[in-house]
């Protein structure tokens, strides 16, 4: 398998931009995280899916971000309208199997480093 | 909730040098612990984990972690470092339907 995989690697917009991030997790997996990963705060969960069907979201830090997951092969991040403290990278992960007590290993795409002028 | 303290937020080490990257969790039960790497311009890469059982754990690459619950720590070890090692290094834990990472450690390597 080829792993999770993110698009697109890099990303550079302007403020009020709509932005769309996309993950491709491992085939059979069936949860599906997003991490945002930033100095000052680290690495964060944002939201996690299990069969497609969003699970927590009280990471995602406000309205302008929105996640889905239309089938169990993909699923996308978006930010709307975008803000320069949206500037990070963003990984995708995923899992197979319960997620209870975080025992599953979690699979991390490569990442998309977003910049938000 | 759990929480993950990486002391260290840089370490230089010579190649050839043994290397401790220190980490200490907060939980009230015995957590899951996890060591990751992330190479520069890449993902997470799980190096070894903890659930249960022998204390030292040894994962890929020469890298070894010990519990130790008395301490609420879980330090990883290598006695050799190479500087193909340079990267950053996540600790985490995982508990109650939550994932938490530390800060990370950045490992630079000076031949």
């Amino acid at each position: 398998d080829a792993g999770v995989i993110q698009s697109p690697r890099h990303e550079v917009t302007e403020m009020g931009q709509e932005v769309t991030l996309r993950c491709k997790p491992i085939s059979g997996h069936d949860y599906l995280f997003w991490y945002r990963q930033t100095m000052m705060r680290g690495l964060e969960l944002l939201i996690y899916f299990n069969n497609n069907v969003p699970i927590d979201d009280s990471g995602m830090p406000e309205d302008r971000f929105s996640a889905k997951m239309p089938n169990a092969s993909f699923s996308t991040l978006k930010i709307q309208p975008s803000e320069p403290r949206d500037s990070a990278v963003y990984f995708c992960a995923s899992s197979f199997g319960p997620w209870m007590g975080g025992k599953n290993i979690q699979y991390f795409g490569a990442g998309t480093r977003l910049s938000v002028l | 909730a759990q929480s993950v303290t990486q002391p260290d937020i840089h370490i230089t080490v010579s190649e050839g040098a043994s290397l401790e990257l220190r980490c200490n969790y907060s939980y009230g039960a015995t957590p899951y612990l996890f060591w990751y790497v992330q190479s520069p311009g890449q993902g997470l890469q799980l190096l070894l984990k903890y659930f249960s059982g022998d204390t030292l754990v040894q994962g890929i690459k020469g890298f070894e972690a010990e519990f130790k619950r008395s301490q609420s720590s879980f330090n990883l070890r290598k006695p050799s470092v190479h500087w193909s090692d340079a990267a950053e290094y996540f600790c985490a834990v995982g508990a109650d339907n939550d994932m938490r990472f530390g800060a990370g450690t950045r490992l630079t390597v000076k031949p």
